[in-house]
């Protein structure tokens, strides 16, 4: 079977400090990777996807990155955080090829920028 | 531009009693709409998903109804449970164009108290 996971589950940091946030899949190959964020009482935003090691596709301008440097890993970055970066992330994964199909969902990293 | 709207924003019932909750999307073209259930700081985990074609989908004491013509869909729970308090989201995929984005609602908050 498939799970994701994630890292940290927490995270503290302090503004204009960097930002690494990973994700892992494991139990199925080539998958579409996303990267959400959730503010709190909203919905959530997509912030990157991947369909291939390498390719990353951003939805929304900001200060953060993404890389897929393996198939079943998608790593979130950023060099200097921002007070507005804080908030719940969200990896996911969905079968290739299947842009609208279900897309599964890790425990999240919840992270306060200070 | 695709939206989603949820109703109500957040919802307190007693365990034992049935609730519905009201989701109106305008995503075009229209592919499927899901329902996730949210559990407080867990990433989301698929309900049930629908196709246009598809009017009625069960899983457990969850019945999803949707309608495409007037594009609207709603969420039953029967015989609540407190286990059943969580963020209930309502997703809308497109069709067509790019597939991998998907439209979320705000989510509809659900407390069960005993």
């Amino acid at each position: 079977s498939q799970t994701i996971h994630q890292w940290p589950a927490t995270l503290v940091q302090p503004v204009g400090s960097p930002l690494s946030l990973e994700c892992t899949v494991e139990g199925t190959s080539n998958p579409n990777l996303y990267w959400y964020r959730q503010a709190a009482g909203r919905g959530l935003q997509l912030l990157f996807y991947s369909v291939g090691i390498g390719q990353i596709s951003s939805e929304v301008p900001q200060n953060l990155s993404a890389s897929r440097p393996q198939d079943r890993q998608f790593i979130l970055s950023s060099k200097k955080l921002l007070l507005s970066d804080s908030g719940f992330y969200l990896c996911a994964w969905s079968v290739t090829g299947t842009g609208g199909g279900t897309q599964y969902f890790g425990p999240g990293t919840r992270l306060l920028v200070l | 531009k695709n939206q989603v709207e949820q109703s109500p924003q957040s919802l307190i019932i007693l365990e034992g009693k049935n609730c519905t909750l009201q989701c109106n999307y305008t995503v075009s073209p229209f592919s499927n709409l899901r329902w996730y259930k949210q559990d407080t700081g867990r990433g989301p985990v698929s309900l049930t998903i629908m196709t246009f074609s598809e009017n009625t989908k069960s899983n457990g004491r969850y019945t999803a109804t949707l309608d495409a013509d007037t594009k609207q869909s709603s969420l039953h729970i029967t015989a609540s449970q407190l286990s059943d308090s969580a963020s209930y989201i309502c997703v809308v995929s497109a069709s067509g164009g790019s597939n991998y984005k998907l439209t979320f609602g705000k989510g509809t908050l659900l407390t069960v108290n005993p």
